[in-house]
């Protein structure tokens, strides 16, 4: 069954502000989750990963958490814009490249 | 630098037809798997395929196949089509030594079934 879920389906936020997606998984053995965006006629997009033996990571805009405790994870987007409109997965890497997705976010951004 | 390239982009077929998907993987990578993400969905694993065999496997009956070849590319084939299996079929590369690094997805091919 499906391990990695989220908690929204649609989010919306305004122009300028910072996003934040949520995502829960359920095996804690689990040990490398990936941030994907798929825009509308496109394949998923990786944004950032993050193994477990890390709490956070960041990249260009875009922050990974990564609870343990709990088996949660989120992507921070920091002043969003318009280009970031899009569906988020959050996904995990269960070896040898078996990557599987939870159902998505779609990101509104208002004006 | 080429990436994922699929073929065709979209495809009409009827219910109890058979369809070949095809995939050319990112240039230096080896391993290609397949999904199917019906709409409003996240993508399911079908299966993967490294060294012309296939490795891995999801949750998918056996009308679903597949081949790669020894330039790396690959072929998805669906027999005996269901109306369900209308989707957007993806394919992804990589380069199975660096353990999920560089993990490529291509644009997908649209598959409808009427």
């Amino acid at each position: 069954g499906e391990s990695v879920g989220l908690h929204l389906p649609t989010l919306s936020v305004q122009e300028g502000d910072n996003s934040i997606i949520n995502c829960a998984y359920s095996n804690s053995a689990s040990d490398y989750f990936i941030w994907y965006k798929q825009e509308s006629g496109k394949g998923p997009q990786f944004i950032i990963d993050i193994r477990s033996n890390m709490d956070k990571r960041q990249g260009q805009r875009v922050t990974v958490l990564l609870n343990k405790t709990v088996k949660h994870l989120s992507l921070q987007i920091a002043a969003t814009q318009p280009g970031d409109s899009a569906v988020y997965f959050c996904a995990e890497n269960q070896g040898d490249d078996k990557i599987i997705f939870g159902k998505g976010t779609r990101l509104h951004i208002l004006p | 630098d080429a990436g994922v390239t699929q073929s065709p982009t979209h495809l009409i077929k009827t219910r109890g037809q058979q369809v070949t998907l095809r995939c050319s993987p990112k240039s230096g990578h080896d391993t290609v798997s397949w999904y199917q993400q019906a709409l409003g969905q996240g993508p399911q694993f079908i299966f993967q395929y490294y060294e012309e065999e296939e490795r891995q496997r999801g949750n998918f009956p056996d009308r679903f196949s597949g081949h790669q070849f020894p330039n790396y590319s690959s072929e998805l084939n669906v027999n005996a089509l269901l109306l369900g299996d209308s989707a957007l079929y993806l394919c992804a590369s990589s380069l199975r030594s660096l353990g999920g690094y560089g993990y490529t997805f291509g644009s997908g091919t649209r598959l409808t079934v009427v």
